[in-house]
């Protein structure tokens, strides 16, 4: 069984540009997350796909982050305009359906350099 | 401060030895979680304990959990080379369905051969 699996791997833009994300997470995962990190910070919660819908986007940090998960199975992370701080790695994580305690499984994971 | 802050934040160990690592929180969770980070790579899951639950289990690791001192600890035994890498904690309230994750800084943890 394929892992959550993410592009590209690394990026590398000019402040202003628009740069877009990838995610495909395992094949039945209702649950799609997407989390970053950035240089020296903890992994912060951006937010929680079920399906197609947005279950929670309490973490994007600004409109300038546009999630999407068009049929629901793969998501795209949209940063436009991007911002010097944006750097740092974004992860996904998918999960199966339930409302019982489970694991995600992360993917390997962006990493973002805005310059 | 944050949810899941873990320490010590690096860790030397030689080959053999257990490796303790601990995590605090602060807010009410369903359940507390342990990752690992190898270099470069994805977060890989390790464990999952449940808030009724006092100790876990899982070949080399040892997670215990104490709610009434919000905090955890992950124990590695006989630690190998390979167990290089950081490790995270992460706290989940689960609200109803509503799964989030609330990681700490991560403990680095470096075994010499």
């Amino acid at each position: 069984e394929a892992g959550v699996t993410q592009f590209p791997s690394h990026s590398v833009i000019e402040k202003g540009q628009t740069v877009t994300l990838r995610c495909d997470p395992i094949s039945g995962h209702d649950n799609l997350y997407w989390y970053r990190r950035v240089m020296g910070k903890e992994i912060k919660f951006l937010l929680h796909f079920v399906k197609e819908s947005k279950q929670d986007e309490s973490g994007m940090p600004n409109n300038r982050f546009l999630a999407e998960r068009t049929g629901g199975t793969y998501s795209t992370l949209k940063v436009q305009p991007a911002e010097l701080e944006d750097s740092g790695v974004y992860f996904c994580a998918s999960s199966q359906a339930g409302t019982g305690p489970r694991e995600q499984y992360f993917g390997p994971g962006t990493r973002l350099t805005v310059t | 401060s944050q949810q899941g802050e873990e320490d010590p934040q690096a860790l030397s160990i030689q080959e053999g030895e257990n490796a303790t690592m601990n995590c605090s929180y602060k807010t009410s969770i369903n359940n507390l979680q342990w990752y690992r980070q190898n270099s470069g790579r994805g977060l890989v899951h390790l464990i999952l304990i449940r808030s009724n639950e006092r100790e876990k289990h899982s070949g080399r690791l040892r997670v215990t959990l104490d709610t009434s001192k919000k905090s955890s600890s992950l124990l590695i035994t006989a630690s190998r080379a390979a167990d290089t890498a950081s490790y995270f904690c992460a706290t989940d309230a689960l609200v109803g369905a509503n799964s989030k994750l609330t990681f700490g800084k991560g403990i680095t943890l470096s075994v010499r051969p």
